[in-house]
């Protein structure tokens, strides 16, 4: 079944210990991005990757790091957790650039981390 | 920085009602527009993917439609239904190399 797989799903963690979200998908996809939700904002994007080896920041990365060594994962690195990084966050990829027409690269989401940084 | 918008930010309708709402997307630097379709407590789902000026997509009772020029989209939901409550995300893309901007949603809530 083509999925984006997040680990873990719930995540209660303290000021300053490190975590790793992960983020895995099954579909070949270059294009892989994160996302927090928080009330009120929307989805804002965190970091996303073109290819591997290729990532960039979105619009609020501070405090977040990424790493695209293989086209499957993407995990999302809180250094020192903070609690204004309390959020649920999702991971998302899609197919993009090549010889594939721009309607395939609808964005498949996995299903969230509820963090929360006491 | 780009920006899309989306209006009403939040809409109230019965049962029944037709409804509609908007996508605004920078007009220079096309390549694609989508909308999602988000139900609380689950992932944002792909309803469609539009790329070409003057497309026009359906899925059931939702279509949308696509004014490049102008930097425009509209979904429409025909005879809306208790399970269409969700909040409803565009998301414009300039070239095939650039990332995926949101737009805030609109918050669909449809009553029985």
């Amino acid at each position: 079944e083509a999925q984006v797989t997040q680990n873990p799903r719930y995540l209660i963690t303290v000021t300053g210990k490190k975590l790793t979200v992960t983020c895995s998908q099954n579909m070949n996809h270059e294009y892989m991005s994160w996302y927090r939700q928080d009330p009120g904002l929307g989805l804002r994007q965190i970091y996303y990757s073109m290819n591997v080896e290729v990532t960039d920041k979105g619009d609020v990365p501070e405090g977040y790091k990424v790493s695209r060594k293989e086209k499957r994962n993407f995990p999302l690195i809180l250094e020192s957790p903070s609690p204004n990084q309390t959020s649920l966050y999702f991971c998302a990829s899609s197919f993009t650039w090549g010889n594939r027409a721009a309607t395939n690269e609808k964005l498949f989401f996995g299903s969230g981390t509820q963090l929360s940084v006491l | 920085i780009l920006n899309v918008e989306q209006s009403p930010q939040s809409l109230h309708v019965q049962e029944g009602d037709s409804t509609n709402f908007t996508c605004s997307f920078p007009s220079s630097n096309f390549y694609a527009l989508h909308w999602y379709r988000w139900e609380t407590a689950k992932s944002p789902e792909a309803l469609f993917v539009m790329t070409l000026n003057g497309d026009e997509k359906k899925k059931g009772r939702i279509s949308a439609t696509l004014n490049t020029k102008e930097g425009y989209s509209y979904l429409y939901i025909k005879g809306s239904q208790p399970e269409d409550s969700a909040t409803y995300l565009c998301a414009f893309k300039k070239t095939s190399y650039d990332k995926v901007i949101f737009g805030p949603g609109t918050s669909l809530s449809v009553i029985p």
